[in-house]
């Protein structure tokens, strides 16, 4: 069936450095790819999507590519922030389907 | 606009029992999920309603189960408790067959 898998964390960066969260999925067809964030104690936000393979989601400084070669859609932002500290889930979908997660990467941003 | 809301926050149930939980969704939608989200773990699917049917189900056993009412919103219930339940539930919204889902804040419970 269909999975997700991220980088296990946690990842540790100190403000203002780059940030990359690896994602691979297991598809058949042509799922539409999330990422979802998760602060302390509360539910799951929509970061940003892609719904077809070199769309580019962006949101607040992060950024993924649905990459179907490489079956890969990593998060990317050029500088971190304190305030950017949660976990970050990685997720796929067909056609308005179940949402198939991974197990989360948390991320941890000193000053 | 309201966004997905559940009901309540926190819950607290001894083994044995059973509980429901409570789900809004977010005006105009007709989908409504649930999924459960295990302490360090991604969210699992429990189950999706659509006009008032389960429209899917993951793999999770028939103690859990669920309503639809006529103003979409939804009810996950969940009977004889195992410690294992413990968990976040999450609810999440959609219109059927839309790409995106807006999710709640979640109802913690514990099971002890």
């Amino acid at each position: 069936g269909d999975s997700v898998t991220q980088m296990e964390g946690p990842v540790t960066l100190s403000e203002e450095a780059f940030l990359t969260i690896n994602c691979t999925y297991t598809a058949t067809g042509y799922p539409s790819l999330f990422w979802y964030v998760q602060y302390p104690g509360e539910g799951l936000q929509l970061l940003l999507k892609a719904t077809k393979a070199d769309d580019k989601g962006s949101n607040k400084g992060f950024e993924a590519t649905y990459r179907k070669e490489t079956t890969s859609f990593h998060l990317e932002k050029g500088s971190v922030q304190v305030s950017d500290s949660a976990v970050y889930f990685c997720a796929l979908n067909q056609a308005g389907t179940a949402l198939i997660f991974g197990k989360g990467t948390t991320l941890s941003v000193s000053s | 606009d309201a966004g997905v809301t559940q009901s309540p926050t926190h819950l607290i149930k001894t083994r044995g029992q059973q509980v429901t939980l409570r789900c809004s969704p977010k005006s105009g939608h007709d989908t409504v999920s649930w999924y459960q989200q295990a302490l360090g773990q991604g969210p699992q699917f429990i189950f999706q309603y659509y006009e008032e049917e389960e429209r899917q189900r993951g793999n999770f056993p028939d103690r859990f189960s669920g309503h639809q009412f006529p103003n979409y919103s939804s009810e996950l219930n969940v009977n004889a408790l195992l410690l294992g339940d413990s968990a976040l539930y999450l609810c999440a919204s959609s219109l059927v067959r839309a790409v995106e889902a807006f999710f709640g804040q979640g109802t913690r419970l514990t099971v002890v």
